[in-house]
């Protein structure tokens, strides 16, 4: 069991806007702003996407977006293309014993 | 560019030892955070380690805690994990990846390496 809860699957069609979400608790996603995504696609080391809740690395598409309420941070991608099929995790750390935490991940489908 | 190349995979029996390295290159290593992260086969990313840019702080996951040992030679511009009694839930793709430079506060990893496999079997 993970220590941030994400869907394990979620789909949509080109051109849709989908929504991941990343369920943590108060001492680590609720303490402060470091949230981060990534995307990894088959046989390859994933990518940062989305940093401290809602920016965005020099190169990554503006159709990723990230948001945070509360315990909760999310993942949007609108405008979906064939090569956003990808897994994608969620990251951040605990502020109690200082570690890294990443969600189980979440499979996104473009049908 | 950032590189970062990993080393030092293979299969090991249990209970035995297996030493990663990873060589950087592209920016001023000595400057950096850096990281572990694994991957076991078919399954999420797990946080392994973190080692501050001078060595001054050292964080493990409870999981390989004690067994685990982090470090880095900024002179090398390298990063090392030594792992001791290994077992078969260890087995996974290690990933060497970039914190963040060492006056910021944050926690993401933005570089990553391709990764090595460690196999834990008989």
């Amino acid at each position: 069991q993970s220590a941030l809860t994400q869907p394990a699957s979620v789909s949509g069609s080109p051109g849709q806007s989908i929504t991941i979400s990343c369920s943590g608790t108060s001492g680590d996603i609720g303490v402060d702003n470091y949230v981060s995504w990534y995307q990894q696609h088959p046989g390859k080391a994933p990518k940062l996407m989305i940093y401290d809740v809602s920016y965005r690395p020099s190169g990554v598409s503006s159709r990723f977006s990230g948001s945070k309420s509360g315990n909760t941070a999310s993942l949007t991608i609108s405008g979906l293309q064939a090569e956003d099929e990808a897994d994608y995790y969620c990251s951040s750390h605990t502020t109690s014993s200082t570690r890294g935490l990443f969600g189980g991940g979440t499979k996104l489908t473009v049908l | 560019e950032v590189q970062l190349v990993e080393s030092g995979g293979g299969l090991v029996q249990p209970g035995g030892s297996l030493r990663l390295s990873c060589v950087a290159s592209g920016f001023t290593f000595y400057d950096y955070n850096m990281n572990w992260v694994r991957q076991a086969p078919g399954k999420g990313l797990e946080w392994v380690a973190y080692i501050a840019s001078w060595s001054t702080t050292i964080y493990y996951a409870d999981s390989v805690k004690g067994r685990f040992t982090i470090s880095r030679d900024n002179a090398e511009n390298s990063l090392y994990l030594q792992m001791n009694s290994l077992r078969a839930e260890d087995t996974a793709v290690y990933y060497c990846t970039r914190g963040l430079i060492r006056y910021k506060s944050g926690w993401h990893f933005d570089s990553w390496g391709q990764g090595t496999l460690v196999a834990v079997s008989t």
